[in-house]
Order: C-alpha cells, then structure tokens, then sequence
C-alpha cells in the first residue's frame, strides 16, 4: 500500500537554529514528490517538486533533497516567519492524479 | 496568493440544509480536485475531474455531489450532512499532461455542520 510518513510530527527551532524535517514514502513507482507549506486557515502553498533520486531544489532557505526511500527538506538558520505546516505528497505511477499527503511537521521558530 | 478562489471561506450549516461550494481557478489549468482536511489527518482526496469528466471517486458519501461545468469551475453540493463533515474543504487544479504536475490549493471552505 502507499504510503507516506512525515517526521518529527512538531518542531520547535530558534530563530538561526538550522534542521531538517523528513518524508519517508513507500509507492510503487514515483511519480513526483511535492513539498508544500500550509499556513493556519490557509490552503497549502507549493514549493517545490522532486522527481528522480538525488534530485535537489532550493528556495531562500529552504533545500529539498530526493533519495529512492525518502526526502529531507533542510531549513537552514529559520526565521519566525517559516513557521509553518510543511506537507510532503508523492505522486505514484499507477494511480493517475491522485496524491498521497503525510500528516505534516508542524514547525515553529522562536524569536 | 494563488490563481485558485473558493466562496465562502466560512460555512457554518445544519444537518438537514442545502448549500454549495464552489470554485474557480484561473491558471488554465486542465484538472481540478475537491479534498477533505481534518485535524491531525492527510488531506483525503475526495473527487477528480479531467477536462471537466470525473475520473476518481474516493468512495466518498452521496451527501456531497461534485459539479464541474468547465474546466475553470467546480462545485461541491453539500446536503443532508453529518457532524463529522466538520472539516476544511480545499480545491485545487493542476494541469495534467499524463505524467506529473505540482497542484496548487485554494484557500479552502471552513466548514462546520452542526
């Protein structure tokens, strides 16, 4: 069955203090995996898409990495403002348009 | 903010009323989906349309009965609800080309049946 798991479920970082959150996935066959940040009574926003293993993309500062089992999304010396839900989707090979979401990291910067 | 609207952003409804979602995107985008997000679960896929034909049901209930009269706007009828469709209702649209393409939300429809 697919699968997707995000670690840890809640983060708390000081502000400058850099980490990783993960996405450990299980399809068969990928697709794509997405990373998006949700904001409260928001819809989740993108941000990147990955779709081969070693694949990285970076924004500002937030660098996403692909391995064949799972992805990191390194947030590097955060500010208040990333605080945020970060959601992974992975996109399989035999299911069409349908993406598969982890719960989310909760991630929280303290000033 | 993304090219992807919802109305109303808030609903509050009885059990035995009648109401509509509804969306629009403006991206040109081919797809449009309905999700269901609920506190501490992954967002559920609930329906599918491609070039405005619907191609997934996730065995959702009848009680919620898509609508996609184009492929810029899709509706969700909502009647006869049940407290535990208590939930943050989201759309979004991506442009299928047959292999993979990010989707990009709306801000989502807060809905509370009570």
């Amino acid at each position: 069955e697919d699968q997707v798991t995000q670690s840890p479920e809640a983060l708390r970082l000081q502000e400058g203090e850099s980490s990783s959150l993960n996405c450990s996935y299980t399809v068969s066959g990928l697709r794509g995996l997405f990373w998006y940040r949700q904001d409260p009574g928001k819809g989740p926003e993108f941000l990147f898409t990955l779709y081969s293993a070693g694949e990285e993309k970076e924004k500002e500062r937030l660098k996403a990495t692909l391995t064949k089992k799972e992805s990191f999304l390194h947030i590097t010396a955060p500010k208040p403002e990333d605080s945020a839900t970060y959601l992974c989707a992975v996109q399989a090979a035999n299911t069409g348009n349908q993406f598969y979401f982890g719960t989310g990291t909760s991630l929280t910067v303290i000033p | 903010e993304t090219g992807v609207t919802q109305t109303p952003r808030h609903l509050v409804m009885g059990m035995t009323n009648k109401k509509s979602l509804k969306c629009e995107q403006h991206l040109g985008h081919n797809a449009m989906y309905w999700y269901k997000q609920s506190a501490k679960k992954p967002l559920e896929l609930m329906f599918v349309y491609n070039f405005k034909e619907q191609t997934e049901n996730n065995s959702v209930p009848s009680r919620f009965s898509p609508e996609c009269p184009n492929s810029s706007h899709l509706f969700l009828h909502l009647h006869t609800l049940q407290p535990e469709d208590s939930a943050l209702y989201l759309c979004a649209s991506s442009q299928d080309n047959g292999w993979s393409y990010e989707q990009y939300f709306g801000p989502g429809t807060r809905l509370t049946v009570t």
